[in-house]
């Protein structure tokens, strides 16, 4: 089962609410990761942290923030959403060395 | 800079067929390759990983054999079944220590007819 969990699994919102998507992991995972789904299922690294007060925008820009005031915990935040944040967004960790990421199941955000 | 390439879908078979989906990259040093399974509607899943030349991953009945020469990591399976249908995605990560970031291919989705 999975030790990573993100919520909600779905959401439908209206165009400028703010809103916060939560992942928390029970790993101890130093490394998070936020990737965003686009329809065509390719995955785009929006943001990541190696660590507690760490974060870093990665490679595709994207108009959410993210905070790790907690080793366990790191959402993700949109202040205004719009059409154009539809998407599936995917949360990762990793403990580093050779092994791949562990993945939530995703939050799949629509914006009308 | 590092990258991963894998073979455009959908790949339509029909059950038992032989599968494979062919993944080949670009990395410096000695990276770790990796497979990733992703079901509708769910997150992304390990499938198998290899971690130096010549290694095979295995689970499930698939398959993988790090080819270094050719730089190349594609996906196997003898008899696929309706249950595989799903996108699968190929992976490496490298930097010191295997510390780097996992930077993926862009999927391939498998489709298993009955």
């Amino acid at each position: 089962e999975a030790d990573i969990y993100q919520t909600p699994r779905y959401l439908v919102i209206g165009t400028g609410k703010k809103i916060t998507l939560e992942c928390s992991q029970t790993m101890g995972h130093d490394k998070m990761y936020w990737y965003q789904q686009d329809p065509g299922m390719e995955l785009h690294l929006i943001h990541y942290s190696y660590g507690v007060n760490s974060t870093e925008k990665g490679d595709l820009s994207s108009e959410s923030t993210v905070s790790r005031i907690r080793t366990e915990h790191f959402p993700l935040t949109l202040e205004s959403a719009r059409p154009s944040h539809t998407s599936q967004y995917l949360c990762a960790s990793t403990s580093g060395g050779p092994g791949g990421y562990t993945f939530g199941s995703g939050t799949r955000l629509t914006v009308v | 800079g590092n990258s991963v390439t894998q073979m455009e879908g959908p790949v339509t078979l029909s059950e038992e067929a032989f599968l494979t989906i062919n993944c080949t990259y670009t990395a410096t040093g000695y990276p770790s390759l990796f497979w990733y399974v992703q079901y509708p509607g769910e997150g992304l899943q390990l499938l198998l990983k290899a971690t130096k030349a010549d290694d095979k991953g295995s689970n499930k009945g698939f398959e993988a054999t790090y080819r270094k020469e050719t730089t190349s990591f594609h996906l196997e399976k003898g008899s696929v079944q309706v249950s595989d249908s799903a996108v699968y995605f190929c992976a490496l990560r490298s930097g010191s220590g295997n510390t780097g970031k996992l930077i993926f291919g862009q999927g391939t989705t498998l489709q298993v007819k009955p």
